[in-house]
């Protein structure tokens, strides 16, 4: 199994520009998130999924938007970028029963907004 | 508002030398508290998961602890591989997740 995998691992982006950041899992897991890493600030919540085609906000959902139309994929759309979205952006799924609480975290992408 | 705090922020421990870390939250329904372990560039591994005042749990040389209002994350002789940044984290009965900023430990030969 790869687990989680987030494309690209790097991107720069001009303020305005748009783009889409690509989780996949292939654990079968139902729920899935996507957070930002910035520094000294701890791990935030944008947006989460209890299964395909369920979404909810998390704490820091402006600017963002998701969709999730299979299991495996949740891809994350920024729309018109800023650059307070600078970030290191986070995928991580967890599935049911015993794994609920286990949360498997991609690799992250670097997302320098200029 | 759900908040996870986390001190130090940093530490720096001799390889050999046990140390807590600490972890203390406010939150609306535990729903679970999580460690996990970050290495510089990588995504959080998954250590460690409460759920109610009173439980440990171990790993190797890692030993977490819960009470109603804080967690620790015990380390019991240190080795220089256990330098990495320690997370913690809640989760509410909204089925939110609160992260802390974590602690930077670093083992010394």
């Amino acid at each position: 199994n790869a687990g989680v995998t987030q494309t690209p691992k790097f991107r720069i982006l001009k303020i305005g520009q748009s783009m889409t950041l690509q989780c996949t899992q292939d654990m079968n897991h139902n729920y899935m998130y996507w957070y930002r890493q910035d520094p000294g600030m701890g791990l935030k919540l944008i947006y989460y999924s209890v299964g395909a085609g369920i979404t909810d906000k998390g704490e820091v959902p402006n600017g963002y938007n998701v969709s999730r139309s299979t299991t495996e994929d949740f891809p994350l759309r920024l729309e018109l970028a800023a650059p307070s979205q600078t970030s290191v952006y986070f995928c991580a799924s967890n599935g049911r029963g015993s794994s609920y609480n286990e949360q498997f975290f991609g690799p992250g992408t670097r997302l320098t907004v200029l | 508002e759900d908040q996870v705090t986390q001190s130090p922020e940093a530490l720096r421990l001799q390889e050999g030398e046990s140390s807590s870390l600490n972890c203390s939250y406010t939150v609306s329904g535990l729903r679970g508290l999580f460690w996990y372990r970050q290495d510089p560039g990588k995504g959080p591994e998954f250590l460690f998961t409460l759920y109610s005042a009173g439980e440990e749990k171990e790993k190797e040389r890692l030993k977490a602890t819960l009470t109603k209002k804080e967690s620790f994350l015990h380390i019991t002789a240190p080795k220089p591989e256990d330098s990495a940044t320690y997370l913690c984290a809640v989760r509410d009965t909204g089925n939110q997740f609160y992260f802390g900023t974590g602690t930077s430990l670093t083992v010394i030969p």
